[in-house]
């Protein structure tokens, strides 16, 4: 599975969009783009994932770039409720193990 | 459905003690897994189950570690002899397939003292 690299921390203010970057440039063709949140103290939460086209779902947006070398994670409206760590995970279709980095400390602020 | 359940949810025990997890998964799904996560890191992960069968077990795995899934449903993992080391959360989560996204549960942590 592609490495992934994430910026350690981020702050966004209550109510504005939280753009999460993700570089995964030597993600292979069959690499699923998985996004992952884990509030403190509980299990993560699965939020969204993509392939090659952009996703949204209720809880957020994924942008891939063309060249799938990097992603996006958009949370439209950040609440203080985001407050969380966010995972990028490149999985291979048909595989089972994700491989967790450290992810990106977000802090929305009020 | 009530999603991944994890019992219980926090564990204190005397170093060299023996610990039992327990993981209810998400009814029908038939793979499970297990990770274990330490303060500061992402979650690592530790074994795997396809219904009944434990198709991989990571190195991080000592012997000291087992799990098991008996009839494909619930799954448990125990520690013998625990060590300082094994503190940590530990992390089930099911699917219900290779390429549907997996759901975890709350965690159980555990404390060696």
């Amino acid at each position: 599975d592609a490495k992934t690299t994430q910026p350690p921390s981020m702050d966004c203010a209550e109510g504005r969009a939280a753009n999460l970057p993700c570089n995964h440039s030597t993600i292979s063709g069959n690499e699923y783009v998985y996004w992952y949140r884990q509030i403190h103290s509980q299990g993560p939460q699965y939020i969204i994932h993509g392939l090659k086209n952009n996703e949204t779902n209720e809880m957020a947006s994924l942008i891939i770039t063309e060249d799938r070398k990097s992603s996006t994670l958009i949370l439209p409206h950040a609440t203080l409720r985001d407050t969380a760590v966010y995972y990028c995970i490149a999985k291979a279709r048909g595989t089972y193990k994700y491989i967790f980095g450290t992810g990106t400390r977000l802090k929305v602020l009020a | 459905d009530t999603g991944v359940s994890q019992d219980p949810r926090h564990k204190i025990t005397k170093r060299g003690q023996n610990v039992t997890f327990r993981c209810d998964p998400i009814s029908e799904h038939n793979r499970l897994y297990w990770y274990r996560q330490t303060l500061g890191q992402g979650p690592e992960f530790l074994t795997y189950f396809q219904n009944e069968a434990q198709l991989e077990k990571s190195r991080l795995l000592s012997d000291r570690f087992s799990a098991e899934r008996p009839k494909g449903s619930f799954s448990t993992l125990e520690i013998q002899r625990t060590e300082q080391g094994d503190s940590a959360m530990y992390l089930c989560a099911s699917s219900l397939g290779a390429n549907t996204e997996a759901f975890f549960g709350q965690g159980t942590r555990l404390t060696v003292v």
